[in-house]
């Protein structure tokens, strides 16, 4: 059974930082593209990042570029997004999405919250 | 910017059949996708590369695309399909990867 776990989550200040992290297990981690997608409360599903299997090619949504990094670890099977100089506007529950252009597998989500 | 259309609601009797559209330029050369959001819960991929069905997911969901518009029909529609459907695909480039806004399905 394909599991994704995301985890790193909590209420951070603008301009703080915040490393999520999402643990995979129950599929082949280091044949997949993995991608972050996020959803701000009670607001659509906004792609934010992916990242190659080998991590050779990584791509982000422009206003998250500069800021944000992500990032895998094929020993541990997971997917990692360094958050830097949070904005009010990042926060949203961010989900940890098997593939790179297309989503078949998601984790749970976890929340980020950056206070106005 | 690349925008994917969606109304944002569809209202269906249990047992009839709903249809939620999908509008977008690049849609004739770049394939749909559609993913179901029950409340609370995370996304679920229901459909891919137009009319392809996951496993695990009831035969009562098909998908099409013609021109600009691509479309998720649920027939025979349940109680349990009431939620947020998302379409998304990418721009003709393939360079931007865009949801569309949403459609919430309500059974009643």
């Amino acid at each position: 059974e394909v599991q994704m776990v995301e985890s790193g989550g909590g209420l951070v200040q603008p301009g703080g930082s915040l490393r999520l992290s999402c643990a995979t297990s129950g599929f082949s981690f280091s044949s997949y593209w993995m991608s972050w997608v996020r959803q701000a409360p009670g607001k659509g599903l906004e792609w934010v990042a992916n990242i190659k299997q080998d991590g050779s090619e990584i791509y982000y949504v422009d206003s998250v570029k500069g800021r944000f990094t992500i990032s895998r670890d094929t020993g541990k099977s997971s997917l990692y997004l360094q958050m830097n100089r949070l904005r009010v506007e990042d926060t949203a529950v961010y989900y940890c999405a098997r593939g790179g252009n297309w989503w078949d597998q998601w984790g749970h989500g976890t929340l980020v919250t950056v206070p106005s | 910017s690349y925008e994917l259309t969606q109304p944002p609601s569809v209202s269906v009797s249990p047992g009839q059949s709903a249809r939620i559209t999908c509008s977008g330029d690049a849609l004739p050369k770049r394939y749909a996708y559609w993913y179901q959001q029950r409340s609370g819960q995370a996304p679920v991929l229901v459909m891919y590369e137009d009319n392809k069905r996951p496993s695990g997911i009831p035969e009562r969901f098909s998908g099409s695309s013609s021109g600009t518009m691509a479309t998720l029909t649920i027939s025979g529609t349940q109680v349990e399909d009431e939620a947020d459907y998302y379409c998304y695909s990418t721009d003709s480039s393939g360079d931007r990867r865009v949801f569309g806004g949403g459609t919430k399905l309500t059974v009643l």
